[in-house]
């Protein structure tokens, strides 16, 4: 079982669409959760961190950790086209200072 | 505030010749650094990290090398590329100045490698 788990897609919505996209991890050391966003050719953007359970808000995006099932969200709403891009999941935790990446989601918001 | 800087953006190298990526990161003191490489559909590969000057940790045996020379600098090295080793390079920074070392990473622009 691979540490963690990310639907590549690819995803496609319409504009003004929710979109959720997840990931599923099976280390229960994993403690620190973030969000990327990568445009093509481009290093990865960090677009949200939390930390251990919970939600986590800001803009049109929110982060959803729920560690009890070991599957992390992210939402965004009212989703415009410049959202496309790859979005990864990473996370971390105890004594390792790695940082583990999901594959990445490949999004399409079409006008 | 922080930045990192890596170089070049792109670059073309025959088979066989050597290779020299550095990054370098601003603003902040004692970062974990790391290299990654970005294959098509097969997401980030962890190839080295340093927890600190001189301190390299491999991930994935292979062609390449990496040192710190200095404490926000961060070189990848080949003494001979093969053809397996073109991809998208990254270099990330995350912890330092006294945070804690599991936080969140940034990420330079990346290097385009292709070996020919």
């Amino acid at each position: 079982q691979k540490e963690v788990e990310q639907d590549p897609g690819p995803l496609s919505v319409p504009e003004g669409a929710i979109v959720s996209l997840n990931c599923t991890y099976s280390n229960s050391a994993f403690q620190y959760f973030m969000w990327y966003r990568q445009y093509s050719r481009k290093g990865p953007e960090l677009l949200m961190y939390t930390y251990s359970s919970g939600n986590k808000e800001d803009g049109r995006f929110t982060a959803q950790v729920d560690k009890s099932s070991k599957y992390i969200s992210l939402f965004i709403r009212d989703s415009q086209p410049s959202d496309s891009a790859t979005y990864l999941c990473a996370m971390s935790g105890g004594s390792n200072y790695k940082l583990t990446f999901g594959k990445g989601t490949l999004l399409t918001v079409n006008p | 505030s922080q930045t990192i800087h890596q170089w070049p953006a792109t670059l073309v190298q025959p088979v066989g010749s050597p290779l020299s990526l550095e990054c370098t990161v601003e603003g902040t003191s004692n970062p974990n650094l790391y290299w990654y490489r970005q294959a098509a559909g097969r997401g980030l590969q962890l190839l080295f990290y340093s927890v600190g000057i001189g301190q390299i940790s491999s991930e994935v045996p292979q062609n390449l090398s990496a040192s710190r020379p200095q404490d926000r600098q961060f070189i990848l090295s080949s003494k001979k590329l093969l053809l397996s080793d073109s991809g998208f390079y990254l270099c990330a920074w995350a912890g330092g100045s006294g945070r804690a070392m599991n936080t969140e990473a940034f990420f330079g622009q990346g290097t385009r490698l292709t070996v020919v």
